[in-house]
């Protein structure tokens, strides 16, 4: 099916640990993003990249890392969970500057 | 600063009425795009409808239409004859370029029957 897919949907984990969150598009969009969504912030966007190999900050990227060696393909690694990362993990993709952004169906994530 | 305000957190609107969601927005870029999207219970981002700062009418899909004045730097979505199902959170979100993408807090809608 084409769209975006995020792997796993649900996550439990303690603090301290390194978790990697998925996420694949087949539309071969250039532009792919991950944002965290908690409860009275809406979406902030935490890394993006503008094609294979190309990433950059956001607004919230501290304790997190990406990786984007293919275009379809965009992890989000948290390096050593926080309980302050237990949140709702969206990845979205974007075809150019001025298109609608498609997102994923979200990663539920808590670090206890 | 770039900033998106959606002042209503929540708003409870009879079915078959229209409704109205406010938006506004600060920036100083001539070129960006507005969006707004909807989150029902279940979680997923649904894309509603997309303005571009330079279109001069206003956009429009089905029962979505967004009252752009960009004057007032406001980007209010209507819905018209609102039904149970768009009982969802909406966000309004602007595009000045890929890294610069910002959301609204949201607004929680409750049609009642």
């Amino acid at each position: 099916d084409a769209g975006i897919t995020q792997s796993p949907r649900y996550k439990i984990t303690e603090t301290g640990r390194q978790v990697t969150l998925m996420c694949h598009q087949t539309w071969s969009h250039s532009y792919m993003f991950w944002y965290r969504q908690d409860l009275g912030h809406g979406l902030r966007l935490i890394y993006y990249s503008a094609a294979a190999d190309i990433t950059d900050k956001g607004e919230v990227p501290d304790g997190y890392v990406v990786s984007r060696s293919k275009t379809e393909n965009f992890p989000l690694t948290l390096e050593s969970a926080t309980r302050s990362q237990t949140s709702v993990y969206f990845c979205a993709s974007l075809a150019g500057t001025y298109n609608e952004q498609f997102f994923g169906p979200g990663t539920r994530l808590t670090v206890l | 600063a770039q900033k998106i305000t959606q002042t209503q957190p929540g708003m409870f609107v009879q079915e078959k009425e229209a409704v109205t969601l406010d938006c506004t927005y600060d920036t100083s870029d001539q070129s960006y795009g507005l969006f707004w999207y909807k989150q029902p219970s279940s979680g997923e981002m649904i894309f509603l409808i997309y303005q571009g700062s330079y279109d001069e009418q206003n956009a429009t899909e089905g029962r979505y239409s967004l009252n752009f004045q960009k004057a007032r730097k406001s980007a209010n979505l209507v819905i018209s004859a609102s039904q149970l199902g768009d009982s969802a959170m909406y966000f309004c979100a602007m595009i000045r370029s890929a890294s610069k993408i910002i959301f609204g807090s949201g607004t929680r809608l409750s049609i009642r029957p």
